[in-house]
Parts: structure tokens; C-alpha cells; sequence
């Protein structure tokens, strides 16, 4: 089945400890993204791909760091400079005109 | 900038009402409309779009008509059922500006008591 999965679900961070949420999708899009989600505040871009080893800056991209080495893979670290990191992020991919995203079942960060 | 507005939550509805969540926007060009629905602890999906002025997204029984005169993407449906309890997000494809991402609006969650 084509689609793209996020792991883990659930993550817990330490005070001053970086940590990974992994974003792959087997569609064979060129774009990706990563949104953050919090409580009746809609999705903020983080940050996006539109190929592979090329990435910008979305919205709130300040703490977070990306890379995208495979085009399948974009993988999202949340370091220590974020320094509320507790929500849910969403990893999405879109090919063609971008319209239509693919979305993960998302990752739920909480800091210990 | 683009923007997208939608009527704020919660929305409460007893199955079989009908519903109506208002979306507005702002933009330069002539973007494309969407809706998306978000089930309880999971991703987005889209549910319905319209790429031009006067069309009408359907699907599952959801409405929605571009209107340019309003600048509107109002999202409609006759008779609501429990399973349709979620946060719908409308949202708009700036696709040839400076990102070429989508907009969201800040989503409207829905509640079906059966």
C-alpha cells in the first residue's frame, strides 16, 4: 500500500535533549512538509521540501532542523532551542501541483 | 498575504441536523479550495476541492461552491451523522506564489450527539 508513515507515535523528551520524529512516504512524491498542530491553533509549516537535498524555512521554524537526503525521507529533529515543544506534529507529502497533501497519522511530542 | 478564516468551534449538532461551517479568504491570484477532515488522532485527509469560481466540491455528502463574488468556501451538509465528529479545516493552494504550499485555517471542530 502506498502512503507515508510517521513514527513513533507518542515521543517524550528530557529537558535539553534532542530528539527525531521520522517522516517516510513510498508515493513517490518530490514534496514534503512538517506542520505542527496545537490546540485551536490550526497547522503551522515548520518546514518543507520541494526535492530532494533542498529544504525551507516555513512559519515556526526556529528549534526545529530538517534534512532530506532520500527523497523519501524527511526526517524532523526538535532540539533543545525549542523550547515548547510539546504538540502534535504532522509530516505530509504532495506530487504534481502541490494540492493535494498525503498526510501521517502524526506524532505526539510531550516533554518530561 | 493569502489567508484563510473559518467560524470558530466547537460546533454541537444532534445526528440528521443540518451544518454549515463558513470559510472565507483572502488572496491575490485565483487559488484553489479544499477541505480537509481530521479524525480524532490521526492525519489529515482531503474531503472535497474546487479549482475555479462556481464549482462545486462534493464528496460524502459534504458540499462546498467557490464563490469569488463572497470570497467563500462554506461547507454544508444536509443531514449529519455521529461518525462525521471531527475538526474540518479549510484551506487554499497559493501554488505559483512564493511557496506553492497550502493555507490552513485554524480548523473547526465538530461534535454529532446521537
Amino acid at each position: 500500500d502506498g502512503g507515508i508513515t510517521q513514527s513513533p507515535k507518542y515521543l517524550f523528551r528530557k529537558e535539553g535533549q534532542n530528539v527525531t520524529l521520522s517522516c517516510e512516504q513510498n508515493l513517490n512524491h518530490d514534496a514534503m512538509y512538517w506542520y505542527r498542530q496545537d490546540p485551536g491553533q490550526g497547522l503551522r509549516l515548520i518546514y518543507y521540501s520541494q526535492i530532494v537535498n533542498d529544504f525551507q524555512k516555513g512559519d515556526i521554524a526556529e528549534g526545529y532542523s530538517v534534512s532530506r537526503e532520500k527523497k523519501e525521507s524527511f526526517p524532523l529533529t526538535v532540539t533543545s532551542a525549542q523550547k515548547n515543544p510539546t504538540a502534535f506534529y504532522l509530516c505530509a507529502s504532495a506530487g504534481g501541483r502541490r494540492e493535494k497533501l498525503f498526510f501521517g497519522s502524526g506524532t505526539q511530542l510531550s516533554v518530561l | 498575504g493569502d489567508s484563510v478564516t473559518q467560524m470558530e468551534g466547537p460546533v454541537t449538532l444532534s445526528e440528521e441536523a443540518f451544518l454549515t461551517i463558513n470559510c472565507t479568504y483572502t488572496a491575490t491570484g485565483y487559488p484553489s479550495l479544499f477541505w480537509y477532515v481530521q479524525y480524532p488522532g490521526e492525519g489529515l485527509q482531503l474531503l472535497l476541492k474546487a479549482t475555479k469560481a462556481d464549482d462545486k466540491g462534493s464528496n460524502k455528502g459534504f458540499e462546498a461552491t467557490y464563490r469569488k463574488e463572497t470570497t467563500s468556501f462554506h461547507l454544508e451538509k444536509g443531514s449529519v451523522q455521529v461518525s462525521d465528529s471531527a475538526v474540518y479545516f479549510c484551506a487554499l493552494s497559493d501554488y505559483g506564489g512564493s511557496q506553492g504550499n497550502l493555507i490552513f485555517g485554524k480548523g473547526t471542530k465538530l461534535s454529532v450527539k446521537p
